[in-house]
């Protein structure tokens, strides 16, 4: 089985402060991380990917495998960032099937 | 990036009757659909994984008779709640897999009256 954990709902962090949300995951295979983002009133759509290692917005996140983490990071937080976080993992099931697996979400609140 | 579309975007209906929600990729292909539930302030729960021309993979607690899902094109999946009760109402989202990648619609609300 899959599982995804973001130990935190709300994240209050002020405006040019380092942000991390955490995730990590249970995979027994090797798993496909991913970042989602939500903005207020849009669609759910993807920040980054850890094969990709890029950095988007500011943001970068490592797969620890050790750690069996994904956590999302970014320097310096600014009030465009405020949003709704979702880590998700992509693996096959049981069934073979591929299978995407979302976190219960962080809401990240950058205060002015 | 690529572009999935949802119709409606939310609907209301009467107890009983069913309704149909529509997913397309609008620039692209997708041979796999997915259909996720989203409890209010609570995470996307996928519902189904949809491919085109073959039945569809439900997940545990789903129940296959009551929602059903048809995958007709490599561009259209289609989510029927049949017999629709107020508990189902949820905000009801899909994606479309490709290049490797999912592109989420923007969701359909539906409130069964």
């Amino acid at each position: 089985a899959q599982r995804v954990t973001q130990p935190e709902k709300l994240l209050s962090v002020f405006k040019g402060a380092p942000v991390e949300l955490k995730c990590n995951y249970s995979y027994s295979g090797s798993p496909e991380l991913f970042w989602y983002v939500q903005y207020s009133r849009q669609r759910l759509q993807l920040l980054l990917r850890h094969i990709s290692r890029e950095s988007i917005k500011g943001f970068t996140a490592d797969l620890n495998k050790g750690e069996t983490s994904f956590h999302l990071k970014k320097p310096f937080a600014q009030e465009e960032d405020s949003a709704m976080y979702y880590c998700a993992l992509s693996g096959v099931n049981s069934g073979g099937y591929q299978k995407v697996t979302f976190g219960t979400g962080t809401k990240l609140q950058v205060i002015p | 990036g690529a572009v999935v579309s949802q119709h409606p975007s939310w609907v209301i209906c009467k107890s009983g009757t069913s309704v149909k929600i529509e997913c397309r990729s609008l620039d692209f292909q997708a041979t796999t659909m997915f259909w996720y539930r989203q409890f209010p302030k609570k995470s996307l729960m996928l519902m189904a994984t949809s491919n085109e021309g073959s039945k569809a993979t439900y997940e545990q607690g789903v129940e296959k008779d009551k929602f059903l899902i048809n995958h007709a094109s490599l561009t259209l999946s289609t989510l029927t709640v049949t017999s629709a009760h107020p508990e189902d109402s949820s905000f009801y989202i899909c994606s479309a897999s490709g290049r490797a990648e999912q592109f989420f619609g923007p969701g359909t609300r539906l409130t069964v009256l």
